[in-house]
């Protein structure tokens, strides 16, 4: 069974410039969740998605957005990039959340540098 | 909201002694705990979960941690460290909807020959 995948691997941007980053749950997941982590800050839970809706965000500004399609993939946008935007952001997906235990299974991230 | 601290950013430690890792969270209400491992460039892997049941909980590679609900700490240990267990670790908490989970600054693990 394929694990979580995330493109691309690592992404070079300027400031002011829009990132978009993509993740693919593992089959059968309709839940996917986006963290942040930033140097010396750990990891900080940005967005959860699961069956195509927002349903709970961290505590980031509106410029952080995504979504997610009718195949459970998901995309990260964030827009206005600024320099402490930089991070390494991981994606998870798992069963669907909200009710009991359903385990997140991390992907490989994508590193963000903003110059 | 829960929150989680992790008391120490570094461990070093010498191969085959044993480690702890200390971490306390925090929550008005019940919750899951969890520690994962991130391996130099590679994504979080679950090491082990406390979800109900017995406070003694046993993970993978030898790893075990016990829930203190009094302490409200869940610290985890290894009797014997290993050169590959070189990596940073993470203590986690969520709310029982578990979509919400919060995750400590992380101790990074370093075992030397």
């Amino acid at each position: 069974e394929a694990g979580v995948t995330q493109s691309p691997t690592h992404l070079i941007k300027t400031r002011g410039q829009q990132a978009t980053l993509r993740c693919s749950p593992i089959s059968g997941h309709t839940s996917v969740y986006w963290y942040q982590q930033a140097l010396g800050l750990g990891l900080q839970f940005l967005l959860w998605y699961d069956e195509g809706e927002e349903r709970n965000r961290g505590n980031f500004p509106p410029r952080f957005s995504g979504r997610q399609f009718p195949n459970y993939s998901s995309e990260l946008n964030v827009n206005a990039l600024e320099l402490e935007d930089s991070a390494l952001y991981l994606c998870a997906s798992s069963r669907r959340g909200g009710s009991s235990y359903n385990e997140q299974f991390f992907g490989p991230g994508t590193r963000l540098t903003v110059l | 909201a829960q929150s989680v601290t992790q008391l120490d950013s570094q461990v070093p430690v010498f191969e085959e002694a044993p480690v702890e890792l200390r971490c306390n969270y925090s929550s008005s209400v019940s919750v899951y705990l969890f520690w994962y491992v991130q391996y130099p460039n590679q994504g979080l892997q679950l090491l082990l979960k406390y979800l109900s049941g017995s406070t003694l909980v046993k993970g993978i590679n030898g790893f075990e941690a016990e829930f203190n609900k009094s302490q409200t700490s869940f610290h985890l240990r290894k009797p014997s460290v290993h050169i590959s267990d070189t990596a940073e670790y993470f203590c986690a908490v969520s709310g029982l909807n578990n979509n919400d989970m919060r995750f400590g600054a992380g101790t990074r693990l370093t075992v030397k020959p």
